[in-house]
């Protein structure tokens, strides 16, 4: 099993610029989650999934939207990016939401300039 | 909403020695205490957790204990070894329902040979 994977690994944006990071796993988990790295931080939630076809804000929503087309997948969209999105990103899934281990992806660098 | 503190930032040991990390949590409600460690560029991985029904869990080197009383679990660490150096991340949830996750800002443990 690969367990959670996410794509792209790095990426470097311009002010403004969109773009989509994908996260996948393979353990037929229910529930996902974004969360957001910053130095000093720790990891704040920014949007999750009970199910496919439902998402929920977390504590920091604003500039990104979600999308959970399908069970295994579950997509962070920046529709404009600022320089105030950069950061890691790590994408989670869990079996069950209470009180169960999550398991995280590898993480998304991405700087906005 | 939740709110975690956690102490200390950064904690310098020698190695043999013992570490404590000692975490806040504000809702009176969680009873689902996780704690992940994370290596320097890698992902967050879950190494010990408690449940409010339980006041402490050993899991060979690492221990967690929780006071609900006073809203306060810590991580303790014993003969510690370089590769326990690391970023370690206490969280809080409740253990019911559509529970998310509210993490501590993250301790830097440097253990030195």
């Amino acid at each position: 099993n690969a367990g959670v994977t996410q794509t792209p690994k790095f990426r470097v944006l311009k002010t403004g610029q969109s773009m989509t990071l994908l996260c996948a796993q393979d353990m037929n988990h229910e529930y996902m989650y974004w969360y957001r790295q910053d130095p000093g931080m720790g990891l704040r939630l920014i949007h999750y999934s009970v199910g496919e076809g439902t998402t929920a804000k977390g504590e920091v929503p604003d500039g990104y939207n979600v999308s959970r087309l399908k069970k295994q997948n579950f997509l962070l969209g920046l529709e404009s990016a600022a320089p105030s999105q950069t950061s890691v990103y790590f994408c989670a899934s869990s079996y069950r939401m209470d009180g169960y281990e999550q398991y995280f992806g590898p993480g998304t660098r991405l700087t906005v300039t | 909403g939740e709110n975690v503190e956690q102490h200390p930032s950064t904690l310098s040991v020698q190695e043999g020695d013992s570490a404590v990390i000692k975490c806040t949590y504000s809702d009176s409600a969680s009873n689902y205490f996780p704690w992940y460690k994370q290596e320097l560029g890698k992902r967050p991985q879950l190494i010990i957790d408690i449940r409010s029904n339980v006041g402490e869990k050993k899991d060979q080197r690492i221990a967690v204990t929780l006071n609900k009383t006073a809203k306060h679990f810590s991580l303790h660490i014993t003969e510690t070894q370089p590769e326990d150096s690391a970023v370690y991340f206490c969280a809080a949830s409740q253990n019911s329902g559509y529970s998310t996750l509210t993490f501590g800002k993250g301790t830097m443990l440097l253990v030195s040979p």
